[in-house]
């Protein structure tokens, strides 16, 4: 069974300064894909990245920058110089195929981190 | 903007009288899916209709049906809602195809209140 794991579930931090999110993970594919995605407290899940199991390097959009590292089953996210509307639940999942066909599948979330930023 | 729209935002019912949820897509994805998130917790996977073919999650309880009268819109039925059931509805889509995998995109979610 596959499994996400995101250990700090509240992480709060003074704006500006960088924050490291978490995500451990468990599967027994070959092949799979890992997301982050942000949920601010509208409530809807905006998506964040994501990255192919096949793809090691490391990803910076802005001041966000993921690691992904295949021998830890980790990857983590990173958001640089933080600001208050950074301020969401995030979450990182795991896809499983739900059949043959690429497209068809089962996201597995992790609980969330939840995180503050203080002005 | 093609995207996936959910309605309503916020539904408030009674312990049990039964309430739809909707979820309409312009993306024209042959895959929705329903997931179900309560307060402080992940988003769970109830199930999900791949064209046609409804696939249900096996710890989905019977309480909760869902309709796909054609590609663009699916409807979460929960029969006899009880307090337990209140969540906020997350609908999502993605389309099959080489290349395709990892492409859901999700609505903004209806939060249920159940009274």
């Amino acid at each position: 069974a596959q499994k996400v794991t995101q250990a700090q579930t509240e992480i709060s931090v003074v704006e500006k300064e960088d924050v490291t999110l978490d995500c451990v993970y468990e599967t027994r594919d070959t092949t799979y894909y890992l997301f982050w995605y942000k949920q601010p407290p509208s409530g809807e899940l905006v998506f964040l990245i994501r990255r192919n199991s096949f793809d090691e390097q490391n990803e910076i959009s802005g001041r966000y920058s993921w690691n992904f590292q295949k021998s830890t089953s980790s990857f983590n996210f990173t958001i640089t110089a933080s600001q208050v509307v950074d301020s969401a639940v995030y979450f990182c999942a795991l896809s499983e195929a739900l059949g043959s066909n690429f497209g068809n599948e089962k996201l597995t979330f992790g609980t969330g981190t939840r995180l503050t930023i203080i002005p | 903007d093609a995207m996936v729209i959910q309605n309503p935002r916020y539904q408030v019912t009674q312990f049990g009288k039964p309430v739809t949820l909707s979820c309409s897509q312009t993306l024209n994805h042959n895959v929705m899916y329903w997931y179900q998130q309560k307060s402080s917790q992940a988003p769970k996977l109830l199930f999900h209709y791949y064209d046609k073919d409804f696939n249900n999650e096996a710890d989905t309880p019977d309480n909760f049906q869902s309709r796909r009268p054609n590609t663009s819109f699916c409807f979460l039925d929960i029969r006899s809602p009880g307090l337990g059931d209140a969540a906020m509805y997350l609908c999502a889509t993605s389309k099959t195809g080489r290349g395709r995998k990892g492409s859901l995109h999700f609505g903004n979610g209806t939060r249920l209140t159940v009274t």
